[in-house]
């Protein structure tokens, strides 16, 4: 059966630091991945998907990028945390387009 | 720009009663999604309508999707307690998977 991996769980982070995020997926090949934020007592807002290896599409501009150096694994990086960069950042994959995406369980981000 | 709304955003009803949430889009899909958060938790997907007129039920919810009005139903019968979550509604185009807002579904006794 497929899993998914996200870590750290909580991450507490102070202004100007960098951050890395992974998440890995078993038990399935060339996934669609993503990573979503969602702030505090909100909707979840889509900051990357994947497609395949190395192939990355942004949906907002931010001092975040996302990187997926192997096939199922899947990064969220930054160089220089921001204040409004603190929420839940959950990964996600399926196994295609138009199919069900099962999240990880989820970063929770505090930027001090 | 494919946007899904949903409403209403926050809804307290009493344990017993019945309910509906909507969930509108705004462009063409054939497939829909139902998830359900708990409060610090992740999603749990809930339901996976893939065409229209498409119902699927499991214990007291029952969700349901219109293609041609574009909306689906998520519909709460006889509530209780353990239903108290954050429901999302969520389409997808062409790898983009976009999310309403959420609905905050407390039960209260």
């Amino acid at each position: 059966s497929q899993t998914i991996h996200q870590w750290p769980a909580t991450l507490v982070q102070p202004v100007g630091s960098p951050l890395s995020l992974e998440c890995t997926v078993e038990g399935t090949s060339n996934p669609n991945l993503y990573w979503y934020r969602q702030a505090a007592g909100r909707g979840l807002q889509l900051l990357f998907y994947s497609v395949g290896i190395g192939q990355i599409s942004s949906e907002v501009p931010q001092n975040l990028s996302a990187s997926r150096p192997q096939d199922r694994q899947f990064i969220l990086s930054s160089k220089k945390l921001l204040l409004s960069d603190s929420g839940f950042y959950l990964c996600a994959w399926s196994v295609g387009p138009n199919t069900e995406a099962f999240f990880g369980q989820g970063t929770r981000l505090t930027v001090v | 720009e494919l946007k899904v709304e949903q409403n209403p955003l926050f809804l307290s009803m009493q344990e017993g009663k019945n309910y509906t949430i909507y969930c509108n889009y705004s462009t063409t899909s054939d497939r829909l999604y139902w998830y359900r958060q708990d409060p610090g938790k992740s999603l749990e997907s809930l339901f996976v309508l893939l065409s229209n007129g498409a119902v699927k039920q499991e214990g007291r919810l029952m969700a349901s999707l219109d293609t041609k009005a574009r909306l689906s139903t998520l519909h709460i019968t006889a509530a209780v307690h353990d239903l108290s979550a954050t429901y999302f509604c969520a389409v997808d185009k062409y790898n983009d998977m976009r999310f309403g807002a959420g609905t905050r579904l407390t039960v209260k006794p």
